[in-house]
């Protein structure tokens, strides 16, 4: 346990759909982050929140939306995916944006 | 940030250290080196983490060279539980630009019985 949970841990939906993923930390972290890891690729960076701020928006397509209410949860709101899209969603939160990352489980998301 | 090399694949016995080597050989003076694992489908793990000296926790040891242009992360008494794709990354110790970690493909240790 890390101290960063993801629910639900997975996901299946169709290309129409809307979903949300959510992030929760109890560490009392100040930073939070979306990693996106497809099929035999290395985890690649999405988003980065500080203080709840967007502070890095890694040229992902518009149809993933985040939210970061307060500095203890994130969201990732999906919308009209497409199959590719299909992978394991990470959420990780740090102290401050310099500081080590503590993942969450992630959440394996299928787009049919 | 500095890219890092890792050997694809190792294979230790159960119960010897297992070590694994990265190479960093353009970090930066005040970039940190890194480590994480990933145990099959699950989020990455933080190891252990340093500047200049080598530094030991409950999990590992991480030994840096002097010159600080390669590492090696030892597992000491590895079990077949530490079987998992082990990353080593160098990122800036303060932020600026992406604060994201950027993970390589990493070392795939297999623990043999």
């Amino acid at each position: 346990e890390t101290g960063v949970t993801q629910t639900p841990r997975h996901l299946v939906m169709g290309m129409t759909n809307k979903k949300s993923l959510k992030c929760e930390q109890h560490l009392g972290h100040n930073a939070m982050y979306w990693y996106k890891q497809s099929a035999k690729k290395p985890l690649e960076l999405m988003f980065v929140y500080s203080l709840e701020e967007r502070v890095e928006n890694n040229s992902v397509p518009s149809r993933f939306s985040p939210e970061c209410p307060n500095s203890s949860h994130l969201f990732l709101h999906l919308h009209t995916l497409q199959p590719e899209d299909s992978a394991l969603y990470l959420c990780a939160s740090s102290r401050d944006s310099s500081e080590t990352q503590y993942f969450g489980p992630g959440t394996r998301l299928l787009v049919l | 940030d500095a890219k890092t090399t890792q050997p694809p694949s190792m294979d230790c016995a159960e119960g010897r250290a297992a070590n694994l080597p990265c190479n960093h050989s353009t970090i930066s003076g005040n970039e940190y080196v890194y480590w994480y694992r990933q145990i099959h489908s699950q989020g990455p793990q933080y190891i252990i983490h340093g500047l200049k000296n080598n530094e030991t926790n409950e999990m590992a040891s991480l030994i840096i060279t002097e010159d600080r242009k390669s590492s090696t992360l030892i597992l000491p008494h590895a079990t077949l539980r530490d079987t998992a794709v082990y990353y080593c990354i160098v990122r800036p110790s303060s932020g600026g630009g992406a604060d994201g970690l950027t993970f390589g493909k990493g070392t795939h240790l297999i623990i043999q019985p």
